[in-house]
């Protein structure tokens, strides 16, 4: 067991550019969730998978933000023509059921200039 | 959507120091948990405590479901315990998919 494995860490881009992450969950892990942490504040949701399947998307997912969890293992998160306001942190977690605690990985930062 | 409010935000400690931190929601929850994030961002998880109590180690805490409340205690502080602890709940009734909504965190220091 690796733990979550995320990359790249670190990404810089300029503003209009499309960007791509990936998350690999650990791998008995069914479930996993992206979550964006800005400055000084505490993560917050993004999207949720159950396997392959995209259950839920919060408000915060624009249309430019598209991820996908294909044969239900490792998941990529988009961000078409990116902007300042999406420079963040991209947190991925997996869990192996709704009762259970997360582990996260070490996340990925992105800085749009 | 569930509030979440962590006190203090901030705390700073001598090495060796116990200390309380609290963590109030506000509508019923299935799922509760707390996260230390080190200074290098990772966010490690402590306890997954929808009720009752637990202890590992030097921390404990505590989930009182019925007053919408949770403490975690931190026993003889040390330096390395210094970062962001955040609490994160998920509503009670709704589709568990685990889904969590984060407090703004307690930032912690502890002085050598």
């Amino acid at each position: 067991d690796t733990g979550v494995s995320q990359n790249p860490r670190h990404k810089i881009t300029k503003r209009g550019q499309n960007v791509t992450f990936r998350c690999d969950p650990i791998s008995e892990h069914n479930r996993l969730y992206w979550y964006r942490q800005t400055l000084g504040q505490g993560p917050e949701f993004l999207t949720y998978f159950q396997n392959e399947a995209q259950l839920e998307k919060s408000r915060l997912l624009s249309d430019r933000f598209s991820a996908e969890r294909p044969k239900g293992s490792f998941s990529t998160l988009e961000i078409q023509r990116t902007e300042q306001g999406d420079s963040a942190m991209y947190l991925c977690a997996s869990s192996y059921r709704a009762g259970a605690g997360y582990t996260f990985g070490s996340g990925t930062r992105l800085t749009v200039v | 959507g569930i509030q979440v409010e962590q006190s203090p935000p901030d705390l700073i400690l001598q090495e060796g120091a116990n200390s309380t931190l609290r963590c109030n929601f506000s509508d019923s929850v299935n799922n509760l948990q707390w996260f230390h994030q080190n200074p290098w961002g990772q966010l490690i998880n402590l306890f997954y405590i929808p009720s009752g109590t637990k202890q590992n180690g030097r921390l404990s805490a505590t989930t009182v479901a019925t007053e919408r409340y949770s403490l975690l205690y931190i026993s003889s502080s040390q330096t390395t315990d210094s970062g962001v602890y955040f609490c994160a709940v998920e509503k009670a009734g709704g589709t568990s998919y685990g889904k969590l909504t984060f407090g703004q965190g307690t930032i912690l220091t502890v002085h050598p």
